[in-house]
């Protein structure tokens, strides 16, 4: 089945404690995205990346890095997480750009104490 | 101002009504222009995708852009309970620049 899949899917964590969040998919796609969405901002782009290690940043990059090392995989990464990170992301991907059919993960709930 | 704007809602309809669901933007580079549906606890799916101007029918959904007024729209015709879910619209300028969503619009369809 094709798919996106994110983990975990629910994280509490505390201030600064150095996390990761696992984005794969299996449709062969170049272009992957992170996005958080939060009550009244919607979704915004993290950051996204057109192919293997090409990244580029989106409208809210602050405290978040990335690495595309390989094609089916987009790691988030908070080095020092604070609680206004605290909300839902998604990864997606397309077959190799943005404004094709995006196809979105499950989510990931996020809350920083 | 945000690049795009859209009414959070919630909107909700009795069955059988027709529903339109709205976005503004201001740049007027955009020029593909998409529609996602999110239900609850899920990611958003695309539905419907429009290039530059003009209509776009797919079964019960209608798109539609107007890129001189720097307006879109997506109609639901005959809408049915399962319909109830977030609307969000997105647009980019295409080759490769990021994706720009609204905040979505809350439907919900009663019966």
């Amino acid at each position: 089945e094709a798919q996106v899949t994110q983990n975990p899917r629910y994280l509490i964590t505390v201030t600064g404690k150095k996390l990761t969040v696992t984005c794969s998919q299996n449709m062969n796609h170049e272009y992957m995205s992170w996005y958080r969405q939060d009550p009244g901002l919607g979704l915004r782009q993290i950051y996204y990346s057109m192919n293997v290690e090409v990244t580029d940043k989106g409208d809210v990059p602050e405290g978040y890095k990335v690495s595309r090392k390989e094609k089916r995989n987009f790691p988030l990464i908070l080095e020092s997480p604070s609680p206004n990170q605290t909300s839902l992301y998604f990864c997606a991907s397309s077959l190799s750009r943005g404004e094709e059919t995006q196809y979105f993960g499950p989510g990931t709930r996020l809350l920083v104490l | 101002q945000k690049e795009v704007e859209q009414d959070p809602g919630p909107l909700s309809v009795p069955e059988g009504a027709i529903v339109s669901l709205n976005c503004t933007y201001s740049n007027s580079a955009f020029q593909y222009f998409m529609w996602y549906r999110q239900y609850s606890r899920k990611g958003p799916e695309l539905l419907m995708y429009t290039y530059s101007s003009g209509n776009k029918e797919d079964g019960r959904f209608t798109a539609q852009v107007d890129k001189s007024s720097k307006y879109i729209s997506l109609f639901i015709r005959d809408s049915q309970p399962s319909d109830s879910a977030t609307y969000l619209c997105a647009m980019t300028r295409g080759g490769g620049n990021k994706l720009t969503f609204g905040t979505g619009t809350q439907l919900k369809v009663e019966l």
